[in-house]
């Protein structure tokens, strides 16, 4: 199987433009979906495939990829978004599924 | 609206077993692959396993291979997984997440609030 790595702590300025970053080889072949997760809380979709939001998802989320690293931006954060992020892909098999450490956001 | 209820978690002795549960509703079940993801305390996602809609396919994380069973019962729209040979790195809450395709995307489009699993002597 392979790793995703991700940044464990970002910062962002409210209602500035945050992108979480996520690498791993296996980026090279499958797209990632990213995830947020609040304290006590079940993790929630925001952003699967090429650049998929799920129903109702604000726009400001988006993602993208390039080479080994699929990015999260957040365009304009909020307070509410304030969480840990996590992305996921399929590892080198195509069978397995592999997660990030996580990325905790901070909005200040 | 999807609702996804996992139960079947507690307490439970290094080598034991357990089977969790989660009941789905507000989907076509049988529509959709599952899978059960787990989070340990205070760290993060780490995929256990996952079925296709029709029960047919399964898949597992090396981790757990040989000592956990997912299963699916659509005529009673549930999801299953045994847990066996139970170690204390097992500990975790378990989420069960729907998938977005009747086989695997690995996109979890919805998740249950999670039952913990507790391994200590």
């Amino acid at each position: 199987s392979s790793e995703l790595t991700q940044d464990p702590a970002v910062s962002v300025a409210l209602g500035q433009t945050v992108r979480i970053t996520c690498q791993g080889d296996s980026l090279r072949s499958y797209y990632a979906s990213w995830y947020l997760q609040k304290p006590g809380q079940a993790p929630l979709l925001v952003i699967y495939g090429k650049n998929n939001r799920p129903s109702g998802i604000p726009d400001r989320f988006s993602g993208s990829s390039s080479g080994n690293t699929a990015s999260l931006t957040i365009t304009g954060a909020q307070a509410e978004d304030e969480a840990d992020y996590y992305c996921n892909s399929r590892d080198s098999s195509g069978n397995h599924v592999v997660f990030g450490g996580g990325t905790k956001l901070t909005v200040l | 609206e999807v609702e996804l209820l996992e139960s079947g978690g507690g307490l439970i002795q290094p080598g034991g077993s357990l089977r969790l549960s989660c009941a789905a509703s507000g989907f076509t079940f049988s529509s959709y692959a599952m899978s059960w993801v787990r989070q340990a305390p205070g760290k993060g996602l780490e995929w256990v396993s996952a079925i296709s809609g029709s029960g047919g396919s399964t898949y597992y994380a090396d981790s757990v291979k040989g000592r956990f069973t997912i299963s699916r019962d659509n005529s009673k729209n549930t999801l299953y997984l045994q847990l066996n040979s139970l170690r204390a790195e097992d500990t975790a809450v378990y989420y069960c997440a729907k998938d977005l395709g009747t086989v695997t995307t690995y996109y979890f489009d919805d998740w249950g609030q999670g039952t913990l699993v507790t391994v200590s002597s």
